[in-house]
């Protein structure tokens, strides 16, 4: 059965540095989306993409965060700089979404473990 | 803003008993429901979804929900629970192009 992949599944980082999340998403997939959660709530949607292009980053706080999905297949994360704050699971998952809609099922990666120190 | 909310944020059950999870929505057109599973140290799977037609829609592991629009509800039901029922479950709503996720429901079944 055909996964999302993610990696790394953890990072340790110190606040002020770099770090990047990859996600691959199941073949075919049209519509690949980026969720935080931190630990006890709800994923919560960062940036949607419609192949390479952005559909929806309105949470994205861009002063730090950035994505991209250069060839509308595999997408990066990035933060620079790292805070405290943002340690949570980083999620990725894909749907077929030709158009993106909203009878779309998404299918979630493993995600990725930041912890700030 | 759309928001989901769900009613309770731990529950205990015993094996055998049975569960229902609340959900409920703010959104007043059309919406499509769904339900995911975080069993410890997995991803995030789907239960089940509704989209039209029957509002009773059944899922995997013998799980089932109720789309009531008059409620903005569709919560989780399951007759009877097992210890491997022990997880995080999530409802969520999509409406439009905006996919929202409630807080979660942590779910443990003691044996």
């Amino acid at each position: 059965e055909a996964e999302v992949a993610q990696s790394p599944r953890y990072k340790i980082t110190e606040k002020s540095q770099a770090v990047a999340f990859w996600c691959d998403p199941i073949s075919g997939h049209a519509t690949l989306y980026w969720y935080r959660q931190i630990l006890g709530q709800g994923p919560e949607l960062l940036v949607q993409f419609q192949d390479e292009s952005v559909v929806d980053d309105s949470q994205l706080p861009k002063d730090r965060f950035s994505a991209e999905r250069l060839k509308g297949v595999d997408s990066t994360l990035k933060i620079q700089p790292a805070e405290l704050g943002d340690s949570a699971m980083y999620l990725c998952a894909s749907s077929l979404g030709a158009s993106g809609g909203s009878t779309d099922t998404q299918y979630f990666g493993p995600g990725t473990r930041l912890t700030v120190l | 803003a759309q928001s989901v909310s769900q009613h309770n944020h731990h529950v205990i059950l015993s094996e055998a008993a049975s569960l229902e999870l609340g959900c409920n929505y703010s959104y007043g057109g059309t919406v499509n429901l769904f339900w995911y599973v975080q069993y410890p140290g997995q991803h995030l799977q789907l239960l089940l979804k509704y989209f039209s037609g029957d509002p009773l829609v059944k899922g995997i592991k013998g799980f089932e929900a109720e789309f009531i629009k008059s409620k903005f509800s569709f919560n989780l039901r399951k007759p009877s629970v097992q210890w491997s029922d022990t997880a995080e479950y999530f409802c969520a709503v999509n409406a439009g192009q905006n996919f929202v996720f409630g807080p979660g429901t942590r779910l443990s079944v003691l044996p």
